[in-house]
């Protein structure tokens, strides 16, 4: 059992169409995270949720809407995608943010490329 | 403001030889430090972490890191590489307090096993 999943895997789309990307964690986490993964391999946090409450908003365009239904899902929206767009998305999760030695656990990423 | 910084963003060695990675870090408060690899076209997981307690951190696979305050460093290091080694590594520091706590991410070494 994947502990945390996320879909679809690849992304190829067009500039200017909007998509989605969905995240499902069973490991009864309370925090779940959003990071983009640029082709130098940086790492940027975009979001984070701890019990479906928004706690980290860095700045990210508002084409990109997070959305909690529950604890156990976090999906993300893209709107009128733009070439800048291109990267690799992970969706992580973890016991409780506030905590110091809080681990996070990653899902396979989902490759997204605009064209 | 907290910082992390990996010296090295590619280091190559010979199967059989000595891995070094080297991360510095910078921060107010005694630090939560974490390492993390990532295998080709896999997400992120936890090497291992430094919290409080032992100075020296044994992981997964082999490796191990050790926390000098003095020299603000948290190099990993596994005595004798192996291939299955090859992966991006990211050294990582948590930051902040409550809400506001979150990882800050060292840009990445890249490790080349040859054969």
């Amino acid at each position: 059992d994947t502990a945390v999943s996320q879909t679809p895997k690849y992304l190829v789309t067009q500039m200017g169409n909007d998509k989605s990307i969905k995240c499902e964690q069973n490991l009864g986490h309370d925090t779940m995270y959003w990071y983009k993964q640029d082709s130098k391999k940086f790492l940027k946090i975009m979001f984070s949720y701890n019990n479906k409450e928004l706690i980290i908003n860095e700045t990210v365009p508002n084409r990109f809407s997070p959305k909690s239904p529950d604890k156990a899902h976090l999906n993300l929206h893209i709107n009128s995608l733009e070439l800048g767009d291109s990267a690799v998305y992970f969706c992580a999760s973890s016991q409780d943010l506030r905590l110091g030695a809080n681990v996070l656990t990653f899902g396979a990423g989902s490759r997204l490329t605009v064209l | 403001a907290q910082s992390v910084t990996q010296l090295g963003s590619h280091v190559s060695v010979s199967e059989g030889a000595l891995v070094l990675l080297r991360c510095n870090y910078s921060s107010s408060v005694p630090p939560y430090l974490f390492w993390y690899v990532q295998y080709p076209n896999q997400g992120l997981q936890l090497l291992l972490k430094y919290t409080t307690g032992a100075t020296l951190v044994k992981g997964i696979n082999g490796f191990e890191a050790e926390f000098k305050k003095s020299e603000t460093s948290f190099h990993l290091t596994k005595p004798s590489a192996h291939m299955s080694d090859a992966a991006e590594y990211f050294c990582a520091v948590s930051s902040g307090a409550g809400n506001n706590r979150k990882l800050i991410w060292g840009l990445g070494t890249s490790l080349a096993v040859n054969p």
